[in-house]
């Protein structure tokens, strides 16, 4: 079966600008959630959505957001961008049951 | 304050030898272990996970190891090959927040033919 799809796989902006990222989960999974990865702090949870709700939110400012649709695709946006927003941005999705994830192969973002 | 460490940030060993690879958490929440291998530019891939309920769990080549106590895992690769070569990120999550999963900062392992 397909993988998780994340698009575009690669993204220039400016500061100030926003940006949106998507994700299309492996069939059947419900659960999506988004992960920046830098060099300086790694793998850091941003959010979690489960039929449309978010469930799990990290410790990110409110400029980063997402949605998930009915399909169970999902959005993350970022707005106001900042230099620090570069970063390698994943999404994973799960089976209701699992534990696991299985993720995407990331957008990377970077921002001038 | 970082709740899973990998104190290793790189290890190199022989072809044909075991591979260690080490991690460290301080939630005693965490009841949920795994463990990802990620290539340059690509997405992390599962490996192996491990329950807190068990000490052991065995795929393969690939075998974690859980000390509770200890609060620490490990991941025993044998024998090594080549194409092992990549980071390693351990990853840890507590039930009720199952879907949130704290990533150490991974360890880059190195096979050397």
């Amino acid at each position: 079966k397909a993988g998780v799809t994340q698009t575009p796989r690669y993204l220039i902006k400016t500061r100030g600008q926003q940006v949106t990222l998507s994700c299309s989960p492996i069939s059947g999974h419900r659960s999506v959630s988004w992960y920046q990865q830098t060099p300086g702090q790694g793998l850091q949870f941003l959010f979690e959505y489960f039929s449309e709700t978010q469930r799990n939110k990290g410790n990110f400012p409110g400029r980063f957001s997402g949605r998930q649709f009915s399909n169970s695709r999902s959005e993350m946006n970022v707005s106001t961008l900042e230099l620090g927003d570069s970063a390698l941005y994943l999404c994973a999705s799960s089976s209701p049951e699992g534990h696991g994830y299985t993720f995407g192969s990331g957008t990377r973002l970077t921002v001038v | 304050d970082q709740q899973v460490k990998q104190n290793s940030p790189s290890l190199s060993v022989q072809e044909g030898r075991i591979s260690i690879l080490n991690c460290d958490y301080t939630n005693s929440m965490f009841d949920y272990f795994l463990w990802y291998k990620k290539y340059p530019a690509e997405g992390p891939t599962f490996l192996i996970s491990i329950s807190s309920i068990k000490d052991k769990n065995e795929d393969g080549r690939f075998t974690v190891f859980l000390n509770k106590s200890a609060k620490h895992l490990s991941l025993h690769i044998v024998p090594s090959q080549p194409g092992d070569s990549a980071v390693y990120f351990c990853a840890a999550s507590a039930s009720g927040s199952a879907r949130q999963l704290t990533f150490g900062s991974g360890t880059q392992l190195t096979v050397l033919p």
